[in-house]
């Protein structure tokens, strides 16, 4: 079956990068996603890649895709005490349904 | 546009009580989802609607758990009776539909928070 698997949390110290990991089943995805929801808040959308891909950039965030591992990671650089939050992968499934969301890893930055 | 719309923001009710959230989607979008986040099970989608019909309810947890779309612009889940393991944070979200990432990406409102006591 579909499933996203990302490690629950990350502890970075401020200016270090930052790299949150997910793995991913379905072959098929076309678009892979990163949200990040911070404190109290729904989730918003960082960025995403198309499957073709290998890595796309956008300013501090770099998304990197090993399709044949499925693989995929989300790298901050400089890492700011406002990036601490939840960062969550997400995967397109099969036409018509959802996104499959995976459950999240808590990012916290210390200065 | 004001984004996805939810209420109530807090919701403090005893168990056995009737819960009603509410959501009002973005204007235009054609796609409803609603979510529940818990620290032990993370974001877990309960059900999705497409043009307002219920596409995929897999993920409702039981019968007490209900949802509705009457409209493009309004949807409801209910659940009836509450029970304190209902106590979540619960989100909705809205989408253009499935095809390019900007169709699928989907705007979550604030959430409700549930404490079920």
């Amino acid at each position: 079956g579909e499933d996203v698997e990302q490690s629950l949390f990350l502890s970075v110290r401020e200016g270090d990068s930052s790299v949150i990991n997910c793995t991913y089943t379905d072959s098929s995805s076309t678009y892979l996603y990163w949200y990040k929801q911070e404190p109290g808040a729904g989730l918003q959308l960082l960025t995403y890649i198309f499957s073709n891909m290998d890595m796309k950039q956008d300013q501090r965030l770099t998304v990197l895709l090993n399709k044949k591992d499925k693989h995929l990671s989300l790298r901050i650089a400089d890492t700011q005490t406002g990036d601490s939050a939840i960062y969550f992968c997400a995967e397109t499934g099969q036409a018509g349904t959802a996104l499959i969301f995976g459950k999240g890893t808590t990012l916290s930055v210390s200065s | 546009d004001a984004g996805v719309i939810q209420s109530p923001r807090h919701e403090v009710t005893e168990m056995g009580q009737e819960v009603t959230l509410r959501c009002k989607p973005i204007s235009g979008h054609n796609s409803l989802f609603w979510y529940r986040q818990t620290m032990m099970r993370g974001l877990e989608l309960l059900i999705y609607f497409n043009n307002n019909v219920p596409i995929d309810d897999s993920g409702m947890p039981e019968d007490r758990f209900s949802a509705k779309m009457p409209n493009a612009s309004f949807s409801t889940l209910k659940i009836q009776p509450s029970e304190p393991r209902d106590s979540a944070v619960y989100f909705c979200a809205s989408s253009f539909g499935s095809g390019t990432p900007y169709q699928e990406t989907q705007y979550f409102g604030p959430g409700t928070r549930l404490l079920v006591l």
